[in-house]
């Protein structure tokens, strides 16, 4: 059984291109979230998202950043234009359908480097 | 806003030392509340968790953490560490009528055992 599958482990970008970070839920899963980890900080909530829903996307920046989780394929965290700031290691994780207390899975996270 | 604390950023052990990482939160309400684990090169896996019921909570891999409420704390705890548990573990809260899903984390400790 699968766990939570990012890719790529590593994305380095130049400012001002587009970063595409995907994930794919664990399997039986149709709950996925995306958190930050900025440099010698902890890991903050962006985007809760289900299938072809996003749910709570209170830690978005208002700006640049767009999260889809489409019917069939992975999960998609777009980042437009990026920034030196942007740089930080993207986790995804997922639950499974069965009410809100469901422990998340997290998969091993995409970094991504702006230069 | 929800705020997690964790006290130490890096702690260095001897095997068969005994452990103790602190974690404190601000929030008047109910909470549930997690330690995760990250192993060099792993994804993030959850160690243990409490919602309700006994504060002293046991979790994998002879790890326990202990719910004090008047203290706002849930303070992991190891008996004797193994040079295994070298990893960075990460404290981390939700509000207790929201569910599972909008982590919020501590910074995270480093924790390094020496052989």
């Amino acid at each position: 059984n699968a766990g939570v599958m990012q890719n790529p482990r590593h994305l380095v970008r130049r400012r001002g291109q587009e970063a595409r970070l995907r994930c794919s839920p664990m399997k039986g899963h149709s709950h996925v979230y995306w958190y930050r980890q900025l440099p010698e900080e902890g890991l903050k909530f962006m985007v809760y998202l289900q299938k072809e829903n996003i749910i709570d996307e209170s830690g978005m920046p208002k700006e640049r950043f767009s999260a889809e989780f489409p019917k069939e394929g992975p999960s998609i965290l777009r980042i437009q234009q990026v920034v030196r700031g942007d740089s930080a290691a993207y986790f995804c994780a997922s639950s499974p359908p069965t009410g809100n207390h469901s422990p998340l899975h997290f998969g091993n996270g995409t970094r991504l480097t702006v230069t | 806003a929800q705020s997690v604390s964790q006290h130490n950023h890096h702690v260095i052990l001897s095997e068969a030392a005994s452990l103790e990482l602190g974690c404190n939160y601000s929030y008047g309400g109910t909470v549930n509340l997690f330690w995760y684990v990250q192993y060099p090169g792993q994804h993030l896996q959850l160690l243990l968790k409490y919602f309700s019921g006994d504060p002293l909570v046991k979790g994998i891999k002879g790890f326990e953490a202990e719910f004090i409420k008047s203290k706002f704390s849930f303070n992991l705890r190891k008996p004797s560490v193994q040079w295994s548990d070298t990893a960075e573990y990460f404290c981390a809260v939700t509000p207790g009528d929201t569910g599972f899903q909008k982590l919020v984390f501590g910074t995270g400790t480093r924790l390094l055992v020496s052989p």
